[in-house]
């Protein structure tokens, strides 16, 4: 059983550039969540996504906008970047059956890094 | 909103010590309760989780009993070994949602 992966592992931008995070989730699950963990804080509910939908937003800007793909991977794009934004950004995979499946697996996350 | 409130840190020990890690939440209905951990460098692992009132979550020696007359699940272990050292979350999930909303963490760090 392959785990949640993401990439890349670390990334550096500048203020105002775009950045594209990659997840493949675990096998067999259906849905992906999209964490962002600010240093020293608990990981904060981005969005999730879940037959290709989102499925549940948290309190972020539109700027924050994801995909997930028919093979259940995702993506998360974060326009017009900004210091604050600089954080380790988690992916989430789980299997979604309708009468609420709440283990999630966490990948290692993406350190992204705004100068 | 759902919210987690978890006992401040930094928390030091010794190896073999008693430990607590305190956890009360604050949710309508009735959400499942969740304790994760991170390893240095590394993503978050569930450890353990209790999806009712009165169900305890147990694994690798860590148990948490879910409270609901007092919203607490309180993280313990009787007898912590230095690989425990690790930041620990306390989150809730939302039923229907699956949200999890966390607390700050407690970074635990135990000495030989």
């Amino acid at each position: 059983e392959t785990g949640v992966t993401q990439s890349p592992t670390h990334l550096i931008k500048t203020r105002g550039q775009q950045v594209t995070l990659r997840c493949s989730s675990q096998s067999g699950h259906n849905t992906v969540s999209w964490y962002q963990q600010a240093l020293g804080q608990g990981p904060q509910f981005i969005f999730q996504y879940y037959r290709e939908e989102e499925n549940g937003r948290g309190n972020f800007p539109p700027r924050f906008s994801g995909l997930q793909f028919p093979n259940y991977s995702s993506e998360l794009n974060v326009n017009a970047l900004e210091l604050d934004d600089s954080a380790l950004y988690l992916c989430a995979s789980s299997l979604y059956g309708g009468t609420g499946s709440y283990e999630q697996y966490f990948g290692p996350g993406t350190r992204l890094t705004v100068t | 909103g759902d919210s987690v409130t978890q006992m401040e840190g930094p928390v030091t020990l010794s190896e073999e010590a008693f430990l607590t890690i305190n956890c009360t939440y604050t949710a309508t209905g009735y959400p499942s309760l969740f304790w994760y951990v991170q390893y240095p460098g590394e993503g978050l692992q569930l450890l353990l989780k209790a999806t009712k009132a009165d169900d305890k979550g147990s694994n690798k020696g860590f148990e948490a009993t879910y409270r609901k007359e007092t919203t607490s699940f309180h993280l313990e272990k009787g007898s912590v070994q230095v690989s425990d050292s690790a930041v620990y979350f306390c989150a809730l999930g939302d039923f229907g949602n699956e949200k999890l909303t966390f607390g700050t963490g407690t970074r635990l760090t135990i000495i030989p």
